[in-house]
């Protein structure tokens, strides 16, 4: 069965550095979004892309974050300067292809210090 | 209450019992989804329910939609120690639309 899958698993930064967490949505989906869930709280909403540009995003999502397909296959969300709030497991899903479920994949996990 | 709230937070049953779970949101939605989240992991997709269904089956589990009381169960019947998870339910006005998740409710199935 097809899946979303990221890497890397496990990310370890310092403050103040840029990141690129890498996804691979399912292959004849339309819609990617970015998700991401600090510990212990709810799952929030950053940013959608379809159509290769951004349909929506969340105040999150400020000038530091980034989103880009750079080719077929991968979606990928830059953080240009991290920061200690960014910690956090970020998940990329992928919808459409006549369905409106999404599926996620396996997360991401951001440590900054 | 918050787009998307669960109840109850934390639920602890015996193996062999049904668990319910209930979920309340705000505003109209296209359909809400349901995911289950094993401790520190990934998001695993449930079920799928559309604003004009009522109610839904998939193997254990079943979900029932009230769009006149903005809410949702989640049923899992003859629970296993294998369906300790949280529980979200995720709201969505349309294809392609952002999801907005509830707060969780923390499933313990006890052998």
């Amino acid at each position: 069965e097809p899946e979303v899958t990221q890497t890397p698993s496990h990310q370890v930064t310092q403050m103040g550095q840029e990141v690129i967490l890498r996804c691979v949505p399912i292959s004849n989906h339309l819609y990617f979004y970015w998700y991401r869930q600090i510990l212990g709280q709810k799952v929030e909403f950053l940013v959608s892309f379809y159509n290769n540009e951004i349909s929506e995003k969340s105040e999150i999502f400020d000038d530091q974050f980034s989103v880009e397909r750079p080719d077929g296959s991968n979606f990928t969300l830059k953080i240009r300067s991290t920061k200690l709030e960014d910690s956090a497991m970020y998940f990329c899903a992928s919808g459409g292809g006549g369905t409106d479920t999404q599926y996620f994949g396996p997360g991401t996990r951001l440590t900054v210090l | 209450s918050q787009q998307g709230e669960e109840d109850p937070q934390a639920l602890s049953i015996q193996e062999g019992e049904n668990a319910t779970m209930n979920c309340s949101y705000k505003t109209s939605i296209n359909n809400l989804q349901w995911y289950r989240q094993n401790s520190g992991r990934g998001l695993v997709h449930l079920i799928l329910i559309r604003s004009n269904e009522r109610e839904k089956h998939s193997g254990r589990l079943r979900v029932t939609l009230d769009t006149s009381k903005k809410s949702s169960s989640l049923l899992i019947t003859a629970s296993r120690a294998a369906d300790t998870a949280s529980y979200f339910c995720a709201t969505a006005l349309g294809g392609g639309n952002k999801l907005t998740f509830g707060t969780g409710t923390q499933l313990k199935v006890e052998l």
